[in-house]
């Protein structure tokens, strides 16, 4: 159980076009999801928190308007990376979380997508 | 913002011996959490140890958490060359937000 699943696993796009990447649970319902950005060699960076019906929370930093997170559902989170730039490029990875089920501390990962903005 | 520290950044041993990973963060917490990434992969949960635990097993996995000093250390007993990945401390910090703060990672290689 615990599934999550993202949408595409890597996608290679032109700089200037948008990209939306999936994330969904697949086998319980996700009342909040978190979207990371991990550059080479580095560790996960927060970006955003989204709970489900309302609008995603940024971290300090992050560009609303320019990643733009909707969760208009308990099981699907996306997160468009709009106007993409070469610097936009990096592996995102999305985690869910269910705060009413009993494995509420835990976060579930996806397998995370790999941007290449050309 | 990171508020975790690993050190260190890269550990290299031999198949068999064990490793340790030391992890200190800087604010209250709910409960910490070891992660493992292989390259260019998603994250594994590996164990999470709650503020008001001190030390917690899983197989080869032996964690201790220290609160007072804002630590914890990840003991990988008998490693195998298949433990070779970077390891991340997360942390989850009061006010039921769900966010997970990572820590920089220890990249272990296990030679066989």
């Amino acid at each position: 159980g615990a599934v999550v699943s993202q949408h595409p696993s890597w996608v290679i796009c032109k700089s200037g076009t948008s990209v939306k990447i999936e994330c969904r649970s697949l086998d319980f319902q996700a009342t909040t999801m978190f979207w990371y950005r991990q550059f080479p060699k580095q560790s996960l960076m927060l970006m955003a928190t989204s709970n489900e019906g309302s609008k995603a929370t940024y971290e300090q930093g992050v560009e609303k308007d320019k990643f733009l997170i909707n969760h208009a559902s308990l099981t699907l989170s996306t997160l468009t990376v709009t106007s993409a730039h070469p610097e936009d490029s990096s592996f995102y990875i999305c985690s869910a979380r269910d705060f009413g089920g009993k494995n509420y501390n835990e976060q579930f990962f996806g397998p995370g997508t790999r941007l290449t903005v050309l | 913002s990171q508020q975790g520290e690993e050190d260190p950044q890269a550990l290299s041993i031999q198949e068999g011996e064990n490793a340790t990973m030391n992890c200190s963060y800087k604010t209250s917490i709910n409960n910490l959490q070891w992660y493992r990434q292989n390259s260019g992969r998603g994250l594994v949960h590996l164990i999470l140890i709650r503020s008001n635990e001190r030390e917690k097993h899983s197989g080869r996995l032996r964690v201790t958490l220290d609160t007072s000093k804002k630590s914890s250390s990840l003991l990988i007993t008998a490693s195998r060359a298949a433990d070779t990945a970077s390891y991340f401390c997360a942390t989850d910090s009061p006010g039921n937000t769900g966010k997970l703060i990572f820590g920089q990672g220890t990249t272990l290689q296990v030679k066989p």
